[in-house]
């Protein structure tokens, strides 16, 4: 059964406009969730990350929001480029705080196309 | 990731042959990880090691084998005994409780 979904295989976005990637989870345990984006034959990049203490972290153009009542974290890209066209995976862990650092939880990506 | 090289970037696996995916490091985190992709999925854990000498079976371990011997180094032995070894290998490393940052990953097929 899958801890982190997301149920959106792709989105397609004009240049210019916001992408948002959505992500659910199961695990009321997850307390530290992250985005990553991968290109074809590349490994994954780090985005960005928050955790379970926050509702919302900004880095530059991206920003998650965390709504840990419905379980639901998104990922807003403003504005975005045709550079971000990539997968986009959601990823969680629990037993951050006060324990040994939790093994990460992979959704399935989405891939984002970014149309200029 | 700068500082995080796995090799080779393309393998082919005879048969009943075991191979070894290289995945070496330089920025001194203690815990490194192995994951797997197939297509349309998500990576899944095969490995991992928060410290030397001490490994720990991920969701998919079967068929596959590790060892972390120094902390540069977390080679992993795909064997014959697993069988469907195609996919797209991944090594990370972490920093603490910061996130984990990724390799280039090693694509291994079946010949």
């Amino acid at each position: 059964d899958q801890q982190v979904k997301q149920n959106s295989p792709s989105l397609s976005v004009q240049e210019g406009r916001i992408s948002i990637l959505n992500c659910d989870y199961t695990n009321s345990m997850f307390d530290y969730f992250l985005w990553y984006k991968k290109y074809p034959a590349e490994g994954p990049t780090f985005l960005i990350s928050i955790s379970s203490i926050k509702d919302k972290n900004e880095d530059g153009r991206f920003t998650v929001f965390l709504n840990k009542s419905a379980k639901h974290l998104s990922l807003h890209i403003v504005p975005s480029q045709p550079g971000d066209s990539a997968v986009y995976f959601c990823a969680a862990s629990a037993k951050r705080y006060g324990g040994s650092q939790g093994n990460l939880i992979f959704g399935k990506g989405t891939k984002l196309s970014v149309k200029p | 990731d700068g500082g995080i090289t796995q090799s080779p970037k393309y393998l082919f696996r005879k048969e009943g042959q075991n191979v070894t995916l290289s995945c070496e490091q330089n920025l001194n985190h203690d815990a490194m990880y192995w994951y797997r992709q197939d297509p349309g999925q998500g990576l899944r854990l095969i490995y991992y090691s928060q410290i030397v000498n001490d490994f720990q079976k991920g969701d998919i371990a079967e068929g596959y084998s590790v060892s972390r011997e120094k902390k540069e180094s977390f080679p992993l032995t795909v064997t014959s005994a697993q069988k469907n070894p195609t996919a797209f290998y991944l090594c990370a490393t972490q920093d603490g409780i910061g996130p984990q940052h990724f390799g280039d990953g090693t694509r291994l097929s079946i010949l």
